[in-house]
């Protein structure tokens, strides 16, 4: 069984401070998913690494593919307020199989 | 609206009543999936759908439940004998692929009395 593991579980920072969460595999995904999910709505695409040791960038936020592409790590410099939501990652393993899920990082940024 | 809508967006209702949530996805996604979200918990994958056909349903927790989707469009989650464990954040999702990005609607939040 495929498994995406994601830490922390729970994180909570003050508004200015940097942070990084991890989604870990012992299994090679073909490419992987970070979504947003905020209280009350469903979780939201933010971006998806596809090639091995890939960087992206959104705003303030910083997305890297391991090498190996088995795991993933999500950068925040400076967090603000508007941060604060459940972060999660999700897995292609191809094979036409459905994507597997982390259980998610819950982010509160304290103003 | 161009998104994924679900509906009702709350559902109340007593102990072994049935239920029925539905589901309406992006015009032209030939995937959709259902999940089960208890509070400030991750995703539990329920069924998903490639067109009207279920390949996996693995995710069902019991008999009870059960989803169709029609016209290749939308999709009802129906539970029936509802137990207070049932109670949870019930999102649907579509994408034009089974392995393609997923759009989310905001979920049906489903409380059992």
């Amino acid at each position: 069984t495929q498994l995406l593991e994601q830490s922390p579980q729970f994180l909570s920072i003050q508004e200015g401070e940097n942070l990084t969460v991890y989604c870990n595999s012992s299994s090679v995904f073909s490419s992987l998913q970070w979504y947003r999910q905020e209280p009350g709505e469903g979780p939201v695409l933010l971006v998806t690494v596809v090639t091995g040791g890939e960087v992206k960038k959104l705003k303030r936020l910083t997305f890297q593919f391991g090498d190996a592409r088995k795991d993933s790590s999500l950068h925040i410099t400076a967090a603000q307020p508007g941060d604060t939501g459940l972060y999660l990652c999700a897995g292609d393993a191809g094979n036409n199989r459905k994507l597997i899920w982390g259980l998610g990082t819950s982010l509160a940024v304290n103003p | 609206g161009a998104g994924v809508s679900q509906s009702p967006s709350n559902k109340v209702t007593e102990k072994g009543k049935d239920v029925e949530l539905r589901c309406d996805p992006i015009s032209g996604h030939t995937a959709l999936y259902w999940y089960r979200q208890s509070l400030g918990q991750g995703l539990e994958f329920l069924i998903y759908f490639q067109g009207n056909s279920a390949p996996d349903k693995s995710g069902l927790p019991s008999d009870r439940f059960s989803a169709e989707r029609t016209g290749g469009s939308v999709s009802t989650l129906t539970i029936q004998r509802t137990q207070q464990e049932d109670s949870a954040v019930y999102l649907c999702a579509s994408s034009e692929g089974l392995r393609q990005p997923q759009h989310f609607g905001d979920g049906t939040r489903l409380s059992i009395l």
